[in-house]
């Protein structure tokens, strides 16, 4: 089955920097890679997805990059704010549901 | 909308005991998953459902665990007899359709604890 690794498991930044959260995945098959930010004590949001069929997707601070042929696909979180912080999961979809990394713990500190 | 309906939020069963988790998924969606959740680990896929049918089940443990999806009412994850290991956060998913051409919607979560 598919296969994702997540890096780092922490990361803590001062705000206003960039945070980047990197992720492999196994099956060449894959193709939606969605990222998943979680609050603690609730449920994952969906805050950026991306499909096979480009290689970046920006939505304000937020921007993917997928590397298709490493099979690697990234998190860039710019000006962070001390709201950013959260743990946040990235995701590749499997034969029929998502597996999951296993987490990154964002601290931003003021 | 209503969103994805987890009940009951916290649920404590003493070992041996049975748990039924509930699940109703948003409005329109007929795709639901089930994930469960250790503390700092990532979410682990259980079972993947459709109205009445289960799609694929390669993440739930073959034993004391089940699921089902009918037609009418929520889809219910089932644990019986429960033991210490099975205390986690469970979350359900639900999407209109297939993955890949749409996401999940998580709900809110059921918190498992067996003393």
């Amino acid at each position: 089955g598919e296969n994702v690794e997540q890096h780092p498991s922490t990361l803590s930044v001062q705000e206003g920097d960039s945070a980047v959260i990197k992720c492999t995945y196994s099956d060449s098959a894959s193709n939606y890679f969605p990222w998943y930010k979680q609050e603690l004590g609730k449920r994952p949001q969906l805050i950026i997805d991306i499909r096979s069929n480009v290689g970046e997707k920006k939505d304000q601070r937020i921007a993917v990059t997928l590397n298709k042929t490493a099979k690697h696909f990234s998190l860039h979180i710019t000006e962070t704010q001390p709201e950013d912080s959260a743990v946040y999961f990235c995701a590749a979809r499997g034969d029929y549901a998502l597996n999951f990394g296993k987490g990154t713990s964002l601290l931003v500190t003021p | 909308n209503a969103g994805v309906m987890q009940n009951p939020r916290h649920l404590v069963r003493r070992r041996g005991q049975e748990a039924r988790l509930r699940c109703s998924p948003m409005k329109g969606h007929s795709h639901v998953y089930w994930y469960r959740q250790l503390p700092e680990e990532g979410l682990k896929f259980m079972v993947y459902l459709q109205k009445e049918n289960i799609i694929d089940e390669s993440g739930m443990p073959k034993e004391r665990f089940s699921a089902e999806f009918p037609k009418e009412g929520p889809s219910i994850l089932r644990i019986q007899q429960v033991v210490r290991g099975d205390s986690a956060a469970y979350f359900c998913a639900s999407s209109p359709g297939v993955l890949g051409a749409y996401g999940y919607t998580f709900g809110s979560g059921t918190r498992l604890t067996v003393v």
